[in-house]
């Protein structure tokens, strides 16, 4: 799988747009990009995946670049409980792979 | 979504007990399921693959006779922790993933073991 790299923390007003980035330059033509987030003590969550298209659902939009090098995870009207650490990972689209976790970025959501 | 089902949340246990750790998946059938450990302030490693109706496949560092995978059926996986001991305090946790194609995996809620 492709690696990827995340800001370690970011920081969002609440109400306000949260933008998380995620470089994948090495990523495959076969390989999509998720997003995952972990709440304290929780297992993680998923939010979002894609290919090569813009995908949007009623969590978060995820714009992919038209390289695919990179990609962003929208989160329109940030609120206190999108406190988490967001993950980016690339794989391929194989049933018996597991997923391999980075170390995320931290997003604090400020009152 | 799917749901995966973890149980317990939490345990406490001595020293050279075991602890076993069920994971189901409660909507879906899953003849692969991973489990996952989770340090304080880390990210997930994976463990292990556990794979349903034949052994498990453990990660390099893993010692398989301690971490005892049984995938009985298409909807449970359990991690038994033999002879624990402090160290193997950690957050576990299990995922799975529904079959077909283009598929999220699904995660269990987590098990915080503390082994005092």
């Amino acid at each position: 799988d492709a690696k990827t790299t995340q800001p370690t923390s970011m920081d969002c007003a609440e109400g306000r747009a949260a933008n998380l980035p995620c470089n994948h330059s090495t990523i495959s033509g076969n390989e999509y990009v998720y997003w995952y987030r972990q709440i304290h003590s929780q297992g993680p969550q998923y939010i979002i995946h894609g290919l090569k298209n813009n995908e949007t659902n009623e969590m978060a939009s995820l714009i992919i670049t038209e390289d695919r090098k990179s990609s962003t995870l929208i989160l329109p009207h940030a609120t206190l409980r999108d406190t988490a650490v967001y993950y980016c990972i690339v794989r391929v689209n194989n049933y018996g792979q597991n997923f391999v976790f980075g170390p995320g970025t931290r997003l604090s959501v400020l009152p | 979504g799917a749901v995966v089902s973890q149980h317990p949340s939490w345990v406490i246990c001595k020293s050279g007990t075991s602890v076993k750790i069920e994971c189901r998946s409660l909507d879906f059938q899953a003849t692969t399921m991973f489990w996952y450990r989770q340090f304080p302030k880390q990210s997930l490693m994976l463990m292990a693959t556990s794979n349903e109706g034949s052994k498990a496949t453990y990660e390099q560092g893993v010692e398989k006779d301690k971490f005892l995978i049984n995938h009985a059926s298409l909807t449970l996986s359990t991690l038994t922790v033999t002879s624990a001991h402090p160290e193997d305090s950690s957050f576990y946790i299990c995922s799975a993933r529904p079959g077909g194609r283009n598929t999220e995996a699904f995660f269990g809620q987590g098990t915080r073991l503390t082994v005092v």
